[in-house]
């Protein structure tokens, strides 16, 4: 299947600074990456739809100025946590469709774990 | 908008037996496809058995089958000659606009 990597895996930063996480379809171009996020053994919540070349979707909750997405290309989609503070500290996981139909597998990155110390 | 409930937060079955998680959904979508995830301990989403709605013929991926009901809407996973390293977390999940998951089942394979 297509891979999708996603870095870093892991990530400790101080509470008030941003952290950004990639995403990178490795041998697809994705138009649409989503990322979630996924607290302990909970089920992954997704925070916002990332297209190329247009502004992010967010999901009702998810505030946009603190999690900010980009996606320049058709292969890297980008999640910076702005002034990130303790609450923040979770696993975020990314994923890409292969190919333009909505309905077609999607294909996850390993995930960042996130701590805000 | 789309629901899924994954009825059973835990199960755990014995090495070589058969085990079936359960997944109910709902959705206003005509076209949709329905999608089985594994995520092991290494929190790597995996994909292990996709439906599509307009089939009425169960998908089998070699030790995976699915039992679809549509009109019940109904999307279950078969597991059978279960194996150490089915143990893992079980996301049962619903495509149309978005990929929507259910709360997830964890599966135990004892020895």
């Amino acid at each position: 299947g297509a891979v999708v990597s996603q870095h870093p895996s892991w990530v400790i930063c101080k509470s008030g600074t941003s952290v950004k996480i990639e995403c990178r379809s490795l041998d697809f171009q994705a138009t649409t990456m989503f990322w979630y996020r996924q607290f302990p053994k909970q089920s992954l919540m997704l925070m916002a739809t990332s297209n190329e070349g247009s502004k992010a979707t967010y999901e009702q909750g998810v505030e946009k100025d603190k999690f900010l997405i980009n996606h320049a290309s058709l292969t890297l989609s980008t999640l910076t946590v702005t002034s990130a503070h303790p609450e923040d500290s979770s696993f975020y996981i990314c994923s890409a469709l292969q190919g333009a139909s909505r309905n077609t597998e999607a294909f996850f990155g390993q995930g960042t774990r996130l701590t805000v110390v | 908008a789309q629901t899924v409930t994954q009825s059973q937060p835990e199960m755990s079955v014995q090495e070589a037996e058969t085990v079936t998680l359960s997944c109910t959904y709902d959705t206003s979508e005509n076209n949709y496809y329905l999608f089985w995830y594994k995520q092991p301990p290494s929190r790597q989403m995996i994909l292990v058995i996709r439906q599509e709605a307009y089939k009425q013929q169960n998908a089998t991926e070699n030790r995976f089958s699915v039992n679809f009901q549509k009109a019940a809407k109904s999307f279950s996973l078969k597991i059978s000659d279960s194996q150490l390293g089915d143990t893992a977390m079980y996301f049962c999940a619903s495509a149309g606009n978005m990929l929507t998951f259910g709360g997830g089942t964890r599966l135990m394979v004892k020895p």
